[in-house]
């Protein structure tokens, strides 16, 4: 079982719609990632959080640490949000040394005019 | 400066040339990462280090070999790989060890094509 799983796995909407993916751990974690990733191309980070919730623009990102799970929120989406959206969770790789990032398998939003 | 820039940005190599990948980062960050990415996977973790000495490496083949010449440069020499071998390389640095983890910042990547 995968430590870390995201849903859904494709996500089509059309413009302007409301977007949500979700990702839920199994492990104890001390931050939760959202990344972005276009086809072919490098990885953008859009939020950490350990806590609460963070708003950057028109994306939202919430974690509940109790029911270990965290959302992904796009208002107002356009097609230039189309893109891979990967949860990433940190935890320590050994005692006192660093963390490490276990990554979602990722969500694949395509967002057509 | 928030980049890691990474080159070069593809790359094509027969299977017994020797070439190496390159990551630089200006942010004073003190840890620094290799990512491989296969197509339509997440990225695995290859090496990591911190403070200039390799302190993880996740059981990778040595035919990849990481080196840190100094705080702001990575490298991985690649000699005799094989057509598996062929997927993206990301580069990533974060602030380094401390009592909370900090955030990551990737480069671009490096597209490698083993023939």
């Amino acid at each position: 079982k995968n430590e870390v799983e995201q849903s859904p796995q494709n996500l089509t909407a059309q413009e302007g719609e409301f977007i949500t993916i979700n990702c839920s751990y199994s492990v104890g974690i001390s931050a939760l990632h959202w990344l972005q990733q276009h086809p072919g191309g490098g990885i953008v980070s859009l939020f950490m959080l350990s806590s609460g919730k963070k708003k950057h623009g028109r994306l939202i990102a919430t974690i509940n640490i109790q029911e270990k799970h965290s959302s992904l929120h796009i208002t107002a989406s356009h097609p230039r949000d189309s893109a891979v959206y990967i949860c990433a969770v940190s935890s320590f790789l050994i005692r006192g040394s660093n963390y490490k990032l276990t990554f979602g398998k990722g969500t694949l939003l395509t967002v057509n005019p | 400066d928030t980049e890691v820039t990474q080159t070069p940005k593809h790359l094509v190599m027969g299977m017994t040339n020797k070439k190496s990948l390159k990551c630089e980062q200006h942010m004073g960050h003190r840890a620094m990462y290799w990512y491989k990415q296969k197509a339509k996977k997440p990225p695995e973790l290859m090496f990591v280090y911190s403070y200039e000495k390799l302190s993880i490496n996740e059981s990778v083949p040595s035919r990849f070999s990481p080196e840190c010449p100094n705080s702001s440069l990575l490298n991985l020499h690649l000699h005799a790989l094989q057509p598996e071998d062929s997927a993206l390389y990301l580069c990533a640095s974060s602030q380094g060890q401390g009592a909370s983890p900090t955030e990551a910042f990737f480069g671009q990547g490096t597209r490698l094509t083993v023939v």
